[in-house]
């Protein structure tokens, strides 16, 4: 079946520098993504989303950037913060409203 | 706005007993609420699809007479594991659907011993 998959599993990264998240799909057909954060023993939470016509989308210090032509996504955080620090998902939706999850990357932010 | 909690907010049972765990949207009606379980350092993967009023529908490998989901309104679905047994034990998450984005309930940490 289809997955999405990440290429990193652990990211550390100094407080105050740009961290870079990546993910791979493997359904061409796929036109929508979301970033989720995931901070211990809680649920995810939504960062940003993008869809298939756009290639970049920028928010409050995150940037998703979407390649079709590879099948990668990717979250770039800006000046990392400690309370970035977390377990980051992409996740593709596919029909019926479902969403398909990547395998996760941790981000551990140093002081 | 678009708020879900879940209850409770962990689970502590021996093996066999059954165990419920609800999902709530409370400020929102959901006609849709997905169930995902997460066990330790891995991945969301997806359950079941919870309707109000019909069926859910469950994903491939996931045995539905084990999980029984219940939808009984547009703010409330339920999760019941029945007979639980430790490989059971994980983080069950739920999520409500409003406009086609979900939102995410705080999880449910079940440990069954």
């Amino acid at each position: 079946g289809e997955s999405v998959g990440l290429h990193l599993p652990t990211l550390s990264v100094q407080e105050g520098d740009n961290s870079i998240i990546n993910c791979a799909y493997s359904n061409s057909a796929s036109d929508y993504f979301i970033w989720y954060k995931q901070e211990s023993g809680k649920g995810p939470q939504f960062i940003i989303d993008i869809r298939s016509n756009m290639d970049k989308r920028q928010g409050q210090r995150v940037t998703v950037l979407l390649n079709k032509t590879v099948k990668h996504l990717s979250l770039q955080i800006a000046a990392t913060q400690p309370g970035d620090s977390a377990v980051y998902f992409c996740a593709e939706l596919a029909a019926g409203n479902k969403l398909t999850f990547g395998g996760g990357t941790r981000v551990l932010v140093k002081p | 706005g678009a708020v879900v909690s879940q209850h409770p907010s962990w689970v502590i049972c021996k093996s066999g007993t059954s165990v419920k765990i609800e999902c709530r949207s409370l400020d929102f009606q959901a006609t849709t609420m997905f169930w995902y379980r997460q066990f330790p350092k891995q991945s969301l993967m997806l359950m079941a699809t919870s309707n109000e009023g019909s069926k859910a529908t469950y994903e491939q490998g996931v045995e539905k007479d084990k999980f029984l989901i219940n939808h009984a309104s547009l703010t409330l679905s339920t999760l019941t594991v029945t007979s639980a047994h430790p490989e059971d034990s994980s983080f069950y998450i739920c999520s409500a659907s409003r406009s086609n984005e979900q939102f995410f309930g705080p999880g449910t940490r079940l440990t069954v011993l």
